[in-house]
């Protein structure tokens, strides 16, 4: 069993640039959930994907944004980068929508010069 | 963005200690997780609380969700080196979204 992946690993970016940041869930789950972990704090909940279709949406603007493919496998984009961006991002992987069990990937490590 | 009150902060333990962090809320949820990150990882999920009161072990690691709903409890016993960690707890009500909370770091002395 494949358990979830992200990339890429470290990401370095300057302010106003675009980034895209992918994850392929855990064999057998639909469900994929996108976190921003800054230094020292817990994650926060940015979006949720279920079949293809934003599902739950936190306290983040428009400029983040996501999809979800076929195969289940998503992806994170934020425009216009801020320095407060700078941060850990995590998905996480969920056999249905609704579970509370969470599956997380390592993250993607972005820094916003 | 809320996040849920853990404690303590951090933890300075001996190997072999027994530990005990907990997590508070000021809302119900009914559905109570505890996680481990490493240094450079993602969560890593420990043990999942369903019921008010149930108590839930994991090997050395025992968890209880509060009898209010509204908070809960860790415990490790006999702490070991890869222990070490930040231990997070998270809180679901309904179908929503998971509050993660602040966080508990652990450290382990030989």
């Amino acid at each position: 069993e494949t358990g979830v992946t992200q990339s890429p690993t470290h990401l370095i970016k300057t302010r106003g640039q675009q980034v895209t940041l992918r994850c392929s869930s855990q064999s057998g789950h639909n469900t994929v959930s996108w976190y921003q972990q800054a230094l020292g704090q817990g994650p926060q909940f940015i979006f949720q994907y279920y079949r293809e279709e934003e599902n739950g949406r936190g306290n983040f603007p428009p400029r983040f944004s996501g999809l979800q493919f076929p195969n289940y496998s998503s992806e994170l984009n934020v425009n216009a980068l801020e320095l407060d961006d700078s941060a850990l991002y995590l998905c996480a992987s969920s056999l249905e929508s609704g579970r509370a069990e969470q599956f997380f990937g390592p993250g993607t490590r972005l820094t916003v010069l | 963005g809320q996040q849920l009150n853990q404690s303590p902060q951090s933890m300075f333990i001996q190997e072999g200690e027994d530990v005990s962090m907990n997590c508070t809320s000021s809302s119900i949820f009914n559905t109570w997780l505890w996680y481990k990150q490493d240094p450079g990882e993602g969560p890593v999920l420990l043990i999942a609380l369903y019921k008010a009161g149930e108590l839930t072990s994991n090997g050395r690691l025992t968890a209880q969700f509060g009898i209010t709903r509204k908070d809960s409890f860790l415990n490790i016993s006999a702490s070991i080196p890869s222990d070490v960690g930040i231990y997070f707890c998270a809180g679901q009500w309904g179908t929503d979204k998971l509050i993660f909370g602040t966080g508990t770091r652990l450290q382990v002395f030989p």
